[in-house]
């Protein structure tokens, strides 16, 4: 079964700092990950995803994110930060080939941007 | 506008009450999921419905019971529930995963006194 861990259920940063959330997965083949990002009192919204082509995935508002298969590791960066990033970030995985087989999220990690 | 549009926006209901959440989408997708979002906890998938079909349930009481007349709405009726299901409940459809992955409705936010 897949799963995924986000490291850190709030991270706070610097208007203008690098932006780090983490994310680790585990799973039985090479999976599927996504981040989706949660704005107050709205749904989720896709960043960016991974889907076997290139490693390094670049997603909506300035954010990318790196698959690394040998840390099992799906990490979120942004170089700086601003304060419209201020939201819940949601990693999730999905098991590839496997039609409509749902996501399954993390718990998230909110994220503040002080100024 | 996402494309999903979910309906009310906010309710509360009393625990002996019957309602109904409803959850639209125009955007030609075959998949329809609920999914419970409470405070702290992960998101939780309820039910999936693939072409009108109910394909998982993820052990959810049945206080809670889905309908999925066509493949544009889903609705989810409620009765009976209790203060612990006061939560965001999203709906989300799919077309194809691999290349769109879900698209979320606003939600709407369950307080169940």
């Amino acid at each position: 079964a897949q799963s995924v861990t986000q490291l850190g259920s709030h991270v706070s940063v610097s208007e203008g700092a690098l932006v780090l959330l983490r994310c680790n997965y585990s799973s039985s083949v090479p999976p599927y990950l996504f981040w989706y990002v949660q704005y107050p009192n709205q749904g989720l919204q896709l960043l960016l995803k991974y889907t076997s082509a290139a490693t390094l995935v670049k997603g909506i508002n300035g954010f990318e994110a790196e698959f690394k298969k040998s840390e099992t590791s799906f990490h979120l960066t942004k170089p700086s930060a601003h304060m419209s990033d201020a939201a819940e970030y949601f990693c999730a995985v999905s098991r590839p080939n496997s039609g409509n087989t749902p996501l399954v999220f993390g718990k998230g990690t909110r994220l503040s941007v002080i100024a | 506008e996402t494309g999903v549009t979910q309906t009310p926006r906010h309710l509360v209901m009393g625990m002996t009450n019957k309602k109904s959440l409803k959850c639209e989408q125009h955007l030609g997708h075959n998949a329809m999921y609920w999914y419970k979002q409470s405070a702290k906890k992960p998101l939780e998938l309820m039910f999936v419905y693939n072409f009108k079909e109910q394909t998982e349930n993820n052990s959810v009481p049945s206080r809670f019971s889905p309908e999925c007349p066509n493949s544009s709405h889903l609705f989810l009726h409620l009765h009976t529930l209790q203060p612990e299901d006061s939560a965001l409940y999203l709906c989300a459809s799919s077309q194809d995963l691999i290349n769109y992955g879900y698209t979320f409705g606003s939600g709407t936010r369950l307080t169940v006194v």
